[in-house]
């Protein structure tokens, strides 16, 4: 089972807002990823969780919250986004987090700002 | 520094003609080389990859790259291409640092 879920799959906010992306796996995991992706582009990474720790943050606004409760779950939570934040926010896992680890991408959440 | 050039932004082809996207990446360590495939409002989807042993690898739905380290590129090729191969594809380099380096993408629309 190589599945990667996330919810919601789609989320409309304002711009005082504040509400959360969450993301699960069940794979035996170790490493997980938030990435950001506009239209038309490759996706852009955000941060990596490795042991349930941050290993990785590509100098995200602090409007953008990572949380990692469990190895199995990593949330991004937001508040004060603007609307350029609208794109699909796609999160992905893999077994170690280096090396020749591969990396399984969820569906990915659709987000609009007003 | 690593990087990844899809030299195509977009691919026309009809059904059942064969297909070739391309890809090229700088490296000057081991590489490890993936396509992903996004079909319209999903996620990416892993099509194949390359981390050592035969340069030819295939994929389940009739997809092969080859690894050609002389000439640093991973072509993604399929002999009859199908309407629901229409999608976003995407090669990738492992870095170093076991991020992922993605190329620009590019868009294969299968005419019928």
């Amino acid at each position: 089972d190589t599945e990667v879920t996330q919810t919601p799959k789609h989320l409309v906010m304002g711009m005082t807002n504040k509400k959360s992306l969450k993301c699960e796996q069940h794979m035996g995991h170790r490493a997980m990823y938030w990435y950001k992706q506009k239209a038309k582009k490759p996706p852009e990474l955000m941060f990596v969780y490795s042991y349930e720790k941050l290993s990785i943050n590509e100098s995200v606004p602090s409007r953008f919250s990572p949380e990692c409760p469990n190895s199995s779950l990593l949330n991004l939570h937001l508040h004060a986004l603007q609307p350029e934040d609208s794109a699909l926010y796609l999160c992905a896992s893999s077994p170690e987090g280096q090396g020749i680890d591969t990396q399984y991408f969820g569906p990915g959440t659709r987000l609009t700002v007003l | 520094a690593q990087s990844v050039t899809q030299l195509d932004s977009q691919v026309p082809v009809f059904e059942e003609a064969p297909v070739e996207l391309r890809c090229n990446y700088s490296s000057s360590v081991s590489v490890y080389l993936f396509w992903y495939v996004q079909y319209p409002n999903q996620g990416l989807q892993l099509l194949l990859k390359y981390l050592s042993g035969s340069t030819l690898v295939e994929s389940i739905n009739g997809f092969e790259a080859e690894f050609n380290k002389s000439q640093t590129s991973f072509h993604l090729r399929k002999p009859s291409v199908h309407i629901s191969d229409t999608a976003e594809y995407f090669c990738a380099v492992k870095a170093y640092t076991g991020k992922l380096i993605f190329g620009q993408g590019t868009t294969l629309q299968v005419k019928p």
